[in-house]
Formats: C-alpha cells, structure tokens, sequence
C-alpha cells in the first residue's frame, strides 16, 4: 500500500541552491497538490494540478515549479531556494469525480534552507 | 476567498475529558467540509468529512456537523484518549482545492 510517496524526507539547503521535491501516487488519481505547513499558518496550497499536462498556481506558487508529464508523478522545483522557504512540504492526491473528495497525503518533506 | 478559522491551541486535557474545536468557515456556494488529524512524524489523514448542510460526519468516537446557518463545523469527542493526542485541522473542499486552518495541537494527558 504506497499511497503517496515524497523523497526526500530531510533536505537540508544553501541559499540559491536548486532542488526537487519528489512525489508518486500509485492511485491513479487525477488530481494532486503540494502545500507547505508553516506553524500557526496551516496548509497552504503552492501548485496544483488535475491531470497530466496541466497545472496551476496555488496561494504561495513564487519561487515554486511544477510539471505534470505522467498521472503518477507531481514534481516540485525549488529554482533557487530561500531561508522563507524553510518549511514541511506535503505532496496531496485526490481521485476524480464529486465522491472523490477525501485527499491523501504523504508523510511530508522537512527543508531547511540555511 | 474562502478561509477556515478554527480555534487556536495548544489544548491540554486528561483523559476522558470531552474535547471541542471550533472551527468556521467562509465560502461562497456549498462546500464540503473535512476534518484531518496529523500524528507527530506523520503526513495528514482524513478523520471525518461532510458535503452537505446538516450531514454528520464520524470516526472513532468523533463527529462533526455541517451547520451551513453558522457556517460552523465544530468537531467533538466525548472522552478523548492518550492516543488522541495530535494536530487536527479543519479544512474546505471547493473546486479542486482546500483551505486548511491553521490546526489546533491537542494534548491528552494520562
């Protein structure tokens, strides 16, 4: 049962340095998001995407990319990382249709940017 | 937008007190309407969920009520555990997206 897998786990960055965010879903879900928790702030949505192909900017997507070229993987780019971007990033999948609303989530990757 | 405020923590019980969030929410039309729980190292997990007005969405001793009149989605247990100890987050469902709180930390002390 994989679910939704993200690699790394920890990251730890330089200022300016680029990286990337891995995440897989084996669901063939259509849908999949990535938010970044921040203590007293919640989850706030960076990119999103519903289907191979297309994307879109979420509440927070600067200095944030992201490509969709297959359903089960969702990349997310850091271009060139910032100290503001310390954070826990989680990787969402969601199936289609409107009794597809429970989303799943991956364990999450702690980024430090020093 | 939409938004979700819920109540700010950190909430320290013992056990088999009851527990209450509060948790209300602005949207336009008719979300639904989630609770997540977070395990310390863990990602998200749904916990309980409603889509529409006065559903009542339960799990393991949980509920929650779609008040669309308050736009209010409180969530309650009536005698919470160690093991219930955790981040939980209310959160809405419009379009393709969710909007989270900002989580309420909850302790259970034995």
């Amino acid at each position: 049962n994989a679910g939704v897998t993200q690699t790394p786990k920890f990251q730890v960055l330089k200022t300016g340095q680029s990286m990337t965010l891995q995440c897989a879903q084996d669901m063939n879900h259509e849908y999949m998001s990535w938010y970044r928790q921040d203590p007293g702030m919640g989850l706030r949505l960076i990119h999103y995407s519903v289907g191979a192909g297309i994307t879109d900017q979420g509440e927070v997507p600067n200095g944030y990319n992201v490509s969709r070229s297959t359903t089960e993987d969702f990349p997310l780019r850091l271009l060139s990382a910032a100290p503001s971007q310390t954070s826990v990033y989680f990787c969402a999948s969601r199936g289609q249709g409107a009794g597809n609303t429970e989303a799943f989530f991956g364990q999450g990757t702690r980024l430090t940017v020093v | 937008g939409d938004s979700v405020t819920q109540m700010e923590g950190p909430v320290t019980l013992s056990e088999e007190a009851f527990l209450t969030i509060n948790c209300t929410y602005t949207a336009t039309g008719y979300p639904s309407l989630f609770w997540y729980v977070q395990y310390p190292g863990e990602g998200l997990q749904l916990l309980l969920k409603a889509t529409k007005a006065d559903d009542k969405g339960s799990n393991k001793g949980f509920e929650a009520t779609y008040r669309k009149e308050t736009t209010s989605f409180h969530l309650e247990k009536g005698s919470v555990q160690v093991s219930d100890s955790a981040v939980y987050f209310c959160a809405l469902m419009r379009d393709y997206k969710l909007s989270f709180g900002a989580g309420t930390t909850v302790t259970v002390r034995a």
